[in-house]
């Protein structure tokens, strides 16, 4: 089993619709949850990062974390279609560790 | 520069040959990444330096890989007797210092094709 599993796509989605993207894992010691975006051909952007468990908002995106299930979430509000790209979840045990990343989620928003 | 970048942007090598990749990170940041993206898998961490000191190496996938960096910039990616397997997106990312891993910022990468 992969430390960090993530549906890997494609998902498609109308313009305007809410995203759902997911991803589970499987050590209990991660603490430090990031979600990075990756548009074709380009490095990965930090979007989010999030300490623990609990919500975390900025503008049309939110991040959850629930270390019970072991499981964390990025939802997209008002999607458009310049959110098309790969949504990559990352996460560390500390701040010091080294960061694993998950294998990313495809998205494209239909105009 | 004002962010990350990396060269070759696209390299192509027949199976054996080395290769060198070259990643010039963010002025004045300390901590530099290699990683590898392979399609349909994550990014594999590879190495960091603090530094020019690399104190986790333990992601480098054999002895033919090896790094290096100087004057604490510019780091340079060595891939000797290159495989098929080693086909890949090479990443370079730098952040202010080690410990900071949840700003990284990255370069372009590196699309190495070995034939």
């Amino acid at each position: 089993q992969k430390e960090v599993e993530q549906d890997p796509g494609p998902l498609s989605v109308p313009e305007g619709a809410i995203v759902s993207l997911n991803c589970t894992y499987s050590n209990s010691a991660f603490q430090y949850f990031m979600w990075y975006r990756q548009y074709s051909r380009k490095g990965p952007e930090l979007l989010m990062y999030t300490y623990s468990s609990g919500n975390k908002e900025d503008g049309r995106f939110t991040a959850q974390v629930d270390k019970s299930s072991k499981y964390i979430s990025l939802f997209i509000r008002d999607s458009q279609p310049s959110d098309s790209a790969t949504y990559l979840c990352a996460m560390s045990e500390t701040s010091y560790d080294k960061v694993i990343f998950g294998p990313g989620t495809s998205l494209s928003v239909i105009p | 520069g004002a962010g990350v970048s990396q060269s070759p942007s696209n390299k192509v090598t027949e199976k054996g040959k080395d290769v060198e990749l070259r990643c010039d990170p963010i002025s004045g940041h300390t901590a530099l990444y290699w990683y590898r993206q392979s399609l349909g898998q994550g990014l594999e961490f590879l190495i960091y330096f603090q530094g020019n000191s690399a104190p986790d190496k333990s992601g480098l996938p054999s002895d033919r890989f090896s790094a290096e960096r100087t004057g604490g910039s510019v780091s340079t990616l060595t891939i000797q007797r290159t495989q098929q397997e080693d086909s890949a997106v090479y990443l370079c990312a730098s952040s202010s210092s080690w410990g900071q891993g949840e700003t990284q910022y990255f370069g372009p990468g590196t699309r190495l094709l070995v034939l």
